[in-house]
């Protein structure tokens, strides 16, 4: 079984950058996997923010960027703000069809 | 303006039934895959079934597989999610998102607001 990790949580000042990534249980993530990043505010839909590794959605801040770094694909935030705080996740899709959803990290900005 | 509509949740009891439907508009919803992705209670984001825009494709996570059926109707502009043997597992929020798996680029572009199901007895 696939399982995507992230990390739990997180934490930025104001200002500052942050990097989230999101890998494989067992293997590398690559742009195969068309990476994509999503972020949630309690009570609230999900939000696309990055799509096949680093392909901003409209509308979304040019300080969210995405890439992949080492063995693993990456949400990095520059010039983090106190409404960045939220849950970010990251899905890959598999060559099966079926998509994976990583288990969110918690991005807390103080 | 693209928005999905997400009907149908509510209480039901283990082993029971539910039918959730998601009413798109803003698009030429026949030209799209669609997904249904749930969240329990605070707990993250897990995918659920997708479908081909045509229909003829359908995707099941192994959770729901043989219990849920996934299905649409482009004249109606309308996604289903059929649930039968719904365990307390299955409580969740469940949204309704529209897929775009054009070659070179596979995501979840918009989504909807989402309906709550409750298995409880």
């Amino acid at each position: 079984q696939t399982v995507v990790t992230q990390e739990p949580s997180f934490s930025v000042s104001p200002g500052g950058t942050v990097t989230l990534t999101c890998g494989l249980s067992s293997g590398s993530v690559s742009t195969s996997y068309y990476p994509s990043w999503y972020q949630q505010t309690p009570g609230q839909a999900p939000r696309t923010l990055i799509y096949s590794t680093n392909t901003r959605s409209s509308g979304v801040p040019d300080r969210f960027s995405g890439s992949i770094l080492g063995n693993k694909a990456a949400l990095t935030i520059t010039g983090a703000q106190a409404d960045d705080e939220s849950d970010y996740y990251c899905v890959l899709y598999m060559t099966t069809g079926i998509s994976v959803f990583g288990g969110g990290t918690k991005l807390t900005v103080l | 303006e693209v928005q999905l509509l997400e009907s149908g949740g509510g209480l039901v009891q283990p082993g029971g039934s539910l039918r959730l439907s998601c009413a798109a508009s803003g698009f030429t919803f026949s030209s799209y895959a669609m997904s249904w992705v749930r969240q329990a209670p605070g707990k993250g984001l897990e995918w659920v079934s997708s479908i081909s825009g045509n229909g003829g494709t359908t995707y099941h996570a192994d959770s729901v597989k043989g219990r849920f059926t996934i299905s649409r109707d482009n004249s109606k502009n309308t996604l289903y999610l059929q649930m039968n043997s719904l365990r307390a597992e299955d409580t969740a929020v469940y949204y309704c998102a529209k897929r775009i798996t054009a070659t070179g680029t596979k995501y979840f572009d918009c989504w909807g607001q989402g309906t709550l199901v409750i298995v409880s007895s």
